[in-house]
């Protein structure tokens, strides 16, 4: 089975501080990662993913994901946050040898404050 | 290119009620998924369709909840009766199928759904 876990529930960081959210993850196969973001009311926007090749993947909005198979991990990061990047932040991972199914970590929330 | 379409955003019923919620996938994406998205948690898959055939409905309370995808463009989610514990955001998404693979899903604005 394939499950994700984001340890934090939720991050504090001063605008123009670097932003890091933690993800780790469990697959028997390949994994596929995905991070997305949730706005007040709104659907999950896509952020960026992984599948293979280079190890740090650069997405929308000047985020980036560092995928770590020795560590099992996919955090994602950006150098200097901005106040409207405050939202909830969800991991997700695809097994590549079981289907399209996405499992879903619990979601970190994220305050950037002026 | 138009997004992920879903109506309604809101609805309010009383438990035993039935309720449906419609949406209609990006143009040309020939997967759809269904998920459910209790307050504090992740969304979970409730059911996938490839066109108008079911994938993967595993997760899906069919003694409560149905899903069509007829035509295999829009779907209808359908909850009959529903229970206090459906309450809860209902989003759907949509993908292509390129290549014999999945490409990334891309998720409408959901349904939030209250059942009192």
């Amino acid at each position: 089975a394939q499950s994700v876990a984001q340890p934090e529930d939720q991050v504090n960081v001063a605008e123009g501080n670097p932003l890091t959210v933690k993800c780790t993850y469990s697959v028997s196969g390949n994994p596929y990662l995905f991070w997305y973001v949730q706005y007040p009311n709104r659907g999950l926007q896509f952020l960026l993913k992984y599948i293979t090749g280079d190890n740090l993947v650069k997405g929308s909005y000047g985020f980036e994901a560092e995928f770590n198979k020795s560590q099992t991990s996919f955090h994602l990061k950006k150098p200097s946050a901005l106040v409207s990047d405050s939202a909830l932040y969800f991991c997700a991972v695809r097994d590549g040898a079981a289907g399209n199914k996405l499992t879903f970590g619990g979601g970190t929330r994220v305050l950037v404050k002026p | 290119e138009a997004g992920v379409a879903q109506s309604p955003r809101y609805k309010i019923i009383e438990k035993r009620q039935s309720v449906a919620f419609w949406c209609n996938p990006i143009s040309g994406h020939a997967t759809l998924y269904w998920y459910q998205q209790i307050l504090g948690q992740g969304p979970k898959l409730l059911i996938q369709f490839q066109n108008n055939g079911v994938v993967d409905d595993s997760q899906l309370p069919k003694d409560r909840f149905s899903a069509e995808r007829l035509k295999g463009v829009d779907s209808t989610l359908k909850i009959q009766p529903a229970k206090l514990e459906d309450s809860a955001v209902y989003l759907c998404a949509s993908s292509q199928w390129a290549q014999g693979t999945w490409e990334t899903q891309y998720f409408g604005p959901g349904t939030r759904l209250l059942v009192l």
